[in-house]
C-alpha cells in the first residue's frame, strides 16, 4: 500500500526554527509537495520537490532525499501567523497526490 | 481571478437525499480534481479530470459522480446521501499534472 508519515502535532516558540518530517512509501515518485492548511480553510500550496537537495522560499525551505523517501519542511523566524497544519503529499506513478495526515504545528509566544 | 470557487460552503442532508457541490475555475486549467478531508486523515481523491468531457475515478468514487462539460465546471453529485458522506470537500485545479494545485474554500457537509 501507499504510505505518508509525518508528526501528529509539533509546538514551537515563536521566532525560533522548526523541522516538520516526513517519510513516504508510494508506488512511483512524480515529486513531492507542501502546503499549509489553516484551521477551517482550504490548503495552500507552499513548496515542490522532485530532485533530491533543498529548495529555499524565504522562510520556508523544503529538503527531499528520494533514495530515503524523506523529506522535510523547514520554517525559520517562527510567527504567530505560522500556527496551521502542514500537509505532505507525494505525486505516485500514475500523477495521482498520495496525502498524510498533516502535521499541527502550535506556536507559542 | 477568482481562482477556484465552491458552493454552497454549508450543507447538512438527511439520510437518502441528493446534492450537487458545484466547482468553478476561472484559470483555464484542465486538471480538475475532487478530494474530502475527515479528521485525522489525509485528504482523498474521489475523482478528476484532464480536460472538458473526460473524468477517472480516484482512491474513493462509490456514492459520488462527477461531470465536466466545460473546462470551467466540474460539479460533484451525491446520490442517496449516507452517514459516512459527513466530510469537508475541496475542489482543485492545476495546470498540468504535475503543478501544484489550488483549492477552493471547500463545502463542509453533514449527513444525519
Amino acid at each position: 500500500g501507499q504510505n505518508i508519515d509525518q508528526p501528529t502535532e509539533m509546538t514551537a516558540t515563536e521566532g525560533a526554527i522548526v523541522q516538520i518530517n516526513c517519510t513516504y512509501q508510494t508506488s512511483g515518485f512524480n515529486g513531492l509537495f507542501w502546503y499549509q492548511q489553516h484551521a477551517g480553510e482550504a490548503p495552500t500550496f507552499l513548496s515542490y520537490n522532485v530532485l533530491d537537495g533543498l529548495e529555499e522560499k524565504g522562510r520556508f525551505s523544503s529538503f527531499l532525499s528520494r533514495s530515503k523517501g524523506y523529506s522535510y519542511l523547514l520554517l525559520k523566524e517562527l510567527q504567530m501567523k505560522d500556527s496551521a497544519s502542514y500537509l505532505c503529499a507525494v505525486l505516485d506513478s500514475n500523477y495521482q497526490l498520495i496525502w498524510g495526515a498533516g502535521t499541527k504545528l502550535i506556536i507559542k509566544p | 481571478n477568482a481562482g477556484v470557487t465552491q458552493t454552497p460552503k454549508f450543507r447538512i442532508l438527511k439520510i437518502g437525499q441528493s446534492m450537487t457541490l458545484q466547482c468553478t475555475q476561472d484559470m483555464n486549467h484542465n486538471y480538475m480534481y475532487w478530494y474530502r478531508q475527515d479528521p485525522g486523515m489525509g485528504l482523498k481523491l474521489i475523482y478528476y479530470s484532464v480536460g472538458a468531457g473526460i473524468t477517472d475515478k480516484g482512491e474513493v468514487p462509490n456514492g459520488y459522480n462527477v461531470s465536466r462539460s466545460t473546462t470551467e465546471d466540474f460539479p460533484l453529485r451525491l446520490e442517496l446521501a449516507a452517514p459516512s458522506q459527513t466530510s469537508v470537500y475541496f475542489c482543485a485545479s492545476s495546470i498540468h499534472r504535475d503543478s501544484a494545485q489550488f483549492f477552493g474554500p471547500g463545502t463542509r457537509l453533514t449527513v444525519l
